[in-house]
This record gives C-alpha cells, sequence and structure tokens, in this order.
C-alpha cells in the first residue's frame, strides 16, 4: 500500500544549529508535497507546498531562507530548519499527493526539540 | 481558502454511532470535503473525502448536505482506537491546492 515516510521522527538539536528532515513516498509517486508545523499547541501551519516541476511555494512567515526544501524525483523531499530556535519547535508533517489528485498521505511527522 | 467550523470537543460510548458536524458555509463549487483524523503522536490519517454524494468506506460515512453548506462525518460502532481530533477540510480540486487545517473536533470515546 501507498505511505508516507518521515525520518527521523524525533530530533533535538542546539539553539542556532540546523536541522534536516527528510520524506519519502512508498508505493506512490509524489507529485507534490506539503511541509507542516504542528506546534506544542496542536495549531498546524502550512510552511509550503512543492509540485514536481513548479517552484516551491511558501506560505506567508516562512521562506525559503529559513526552511530551504529540496524536492528532487517523485519519491522523496527533505527540508531543513536554519538557525532553529525554541519557537521552531513542533512536530513537522510532510503531506504528499500522487497523480489524479488523490488526497494526501501524511507521514507520522518528525519532532523537533530546541534546547 | 474557505473556513470550516466544528465543534470543539465531543464525548461518546464505546459501540455507539458518532455524527461530527461540519459548516461550510461559503464552500465554493470546485471544493471537495476531506475527513482526516489524529491522534497523539501521528501525523493527520486520511478518512474520506466527497463533493456532493454521500460517500462511505471501512472507516465512516460521509452525509453531505443538498446545499453542500454542512456535512456530517458518521463513524459506526465506535471503539476506543476512534479516539482523536478529526479535521473537516476543504480542498479545491486543482493540483496545486492545499489543506488547510483548523483547530478540528476532539473526539472522546470512553468504555
Amino acid at each position: 500500500g501507498a505511505l508516507v515516510y518521515q525520518y527521523p521522527r524525533r530530533t533535538i538539536c542546539k539553539s542556532g544549529t540546523s536541522m534536516r528532515m527528510e520524506c519519502q513516498a512508498v508505493g506512490f509517486q509524489a507529485t507534490s508535497v506539503a511541509w507542516y508545523r504542528q506546534s506544542p499547541q496542536k495549531t498546524f501551519e502550512l510552511i509550503a507546498l512543492s509540485t514536481v516541476n513548479s517552484a516551491i511555494k511558501y506560505e506567508q512567515n516562512f521562506t525559503q531562507e529559513k526552511f530551504p526544501i529540496s524536492h528532487p524525483n517523485l519519491s522523496f523531499s527533505s527540508m531543513t530548519v536554519l538557525n532553529a530556535y525554541l519557537e521552531d519547535r513542533g512536530l513537522y508533517l510532510c503531506g504528499a499527493r500522487g497523480q489524479n489528485n488523490q488526497a494526501p498521505l501524511f507521514g507520522e511527522g518528525t519532532r523537533l526539540s530546541v534546547l | 481558502d474557505a473556513k470550516t467550523t466544528q465543534p470543539d470537543s465531543m464525548e461518546s460510548t464505546e459501540g455507539e454511532t458518532v455524527h461530527l458536524p461540519c459548516s461550510h458555509a461559503t464552500i465554493s463549487g470546485n471544493e471537495y470535503i476531506y475527513w482526516y483524523r489524529q491522534v497523539p503522536l501521528q501525523g493527520p490519517e486520511y478518512v474520506t473525502h466527497g463533493l456532493q454524494q454521500n460517500t462511505t468506506n471501512s472507516m465512516a460515512f460521509l452525509a453531505i448536505a443538498s446545499d453542500r453548506k454542512s456535512s456530517t462525518l458518521i463513524l459506526p460502532h465506535v471503539s476506543l482506537r476512534d479516539a482523536a481530533v478529526y479535521h473537516c477540510i476543504l480542498r479545491a480540486s486543482s493540483s496545486f491546492s492545499k489543506l488547510v487545517f483548523g483547530q478540528g473536533t476532539s473526539l472522546s470515546v470512553v468504555p
């Protein structure tokens, strides 16, 4: 079956350092990938939407300079949190959608803690 | 993005049929109604979606009002494993459209 795998599941980084997280689509081709952050208060924020053969579109308050995203092929995407600080804590979720406008599938997320 | 309105929380008893309401009065003609659920420490899980007709699958029945301004996710015979936050989301049919999550309804299930 189709699923989305995120790695790592949990990570801790020191304030001011950077953390890279990965998203792998298994069993389908991820034509678009959306990255979200869920705060400790459970609020969802869409960071950016990446569609193959199109530019990555970042939402307001999120920039490529802070959250660079790579989507090199139809099965993989990665995002880095640069210069992480306390406000960057949360669960980072990857939602991938295949062809034929399927419902996006989500991974279990990467939980980022910042010390 | 069009908004949805859901109750913050609902409680049910194991074995009951639960009706989770969602209001989306400003829905556009090309917007689908998606339902996801999320349990703690995990990502959202797809439940179902529909456009105009009622839909059913192994997880739930989605009843969509004839004017499409509201919908109800019906969970038959809930178990403890159905306790989760249920999100009702509108998403356009465009390839570039996105899911915008709200707070959802926190469903608790007691034995």
